[in-house]
């Protein structure tokens, strides 16, 4: 059980354009969703929080405007990069938290973004 | 605000030998939950173990144990019986009682050797 989904694995788009990257809880209702950038060979940085049903909260330094994320259901959170260059090229991981548990947080695969 | 801190960016161990990742941390809250995540390549991350501050009995899971100091805000972990498998990095992490984030440490790159 526990199991969270993230599509794409890794996408590759034109500098300047929009890329969606979706993460699911896929047998349980995630209440918050997080999601992390890790460089290669560094750590996980948090970017922001989401709860269901409300906006998310981006931690510091991180543009809003340009990582817009979407908690609509219980289920799917979303990661869109607009407007992308090349700086954000990196690998994006989610994880989700379930109603009821303590402290259980469950990791998604990641998503490598590669913006040429 | 919390820091976790990983002095070894890497080690070495040989298979069916014991390695010990050290990790320390910063706080001022007295109840708190720390974490070991492996990140194999696949970059899958995988919970491997936790730890309540409240428990005064360190954490075991199989092979993996911890070496839990609350008073020296040190929490370390120790693999026995390495296997190949248990090449990848390792990444402590704390989260308080209240709020839901994890902070990470920079991590540890495990190399296991036949």
């Amino acid at each position: 059980g526990a199991v969270v989904s993230q599509h794409p694995s890794w996408v590759i788009c034109k500098s300047g354009t929009s890329v969606k990257i979706e993460c699911r809880s896929l047998d349980f209702q995630a209440t918050t969703m997080f999601w992390y950038r890790q460089f290669p060979k560094q750590s996980l940085m948090l970017m922001a929080t989401s709860n269901e049903g409300s906006k998310a909260t981006y931690e510091q330094g991180v543009e809003k405007d340009k990582f817009l994320i979407n908690h609509a259901s219980l289920t799917l959170s979303t990661l869109t990069v607009t407007s992308a260059h090349p700086e954000d090229s990196s690998f994006y991981i989610c994880s989700a938290r379930g109603m009821g548990t303590t402290y259980e947080q469950y990791f998604g695969p990641g998503t490598r973004l590669t913006v040429t | 605000a919390q820091t976790v801190t990983q002095s070894q960016p890497e080690m070495s161990v040989q298979e069916a030998e014991t390695v010990t990742l050290s990790c320390t941390y910063d706080t001022s809250e007295s109840d708190y939950y720390l974490f070991w995540y492996k990140q194999p390549p696949s970059r899958q991350m995988i919970l491997v173990i936790r730890q309540e501050a409240y428990k005064q009995q360190n954490a075991t899971e199989n092979r993996f144990s911890v070496n839990f100091q609350k008073a020296a805000k040190s929490f370390s972990l120790k693999i026995s019986d390495s296997q190949l498998g248990d090449a990848a990095m390792y990444f402590c992490a704390y989260r308080n009682t209240g709020f839901q984030k994890l902070v990470f440490g920079t991590g540890t790159r495990l190399l296991v050797s036949p």
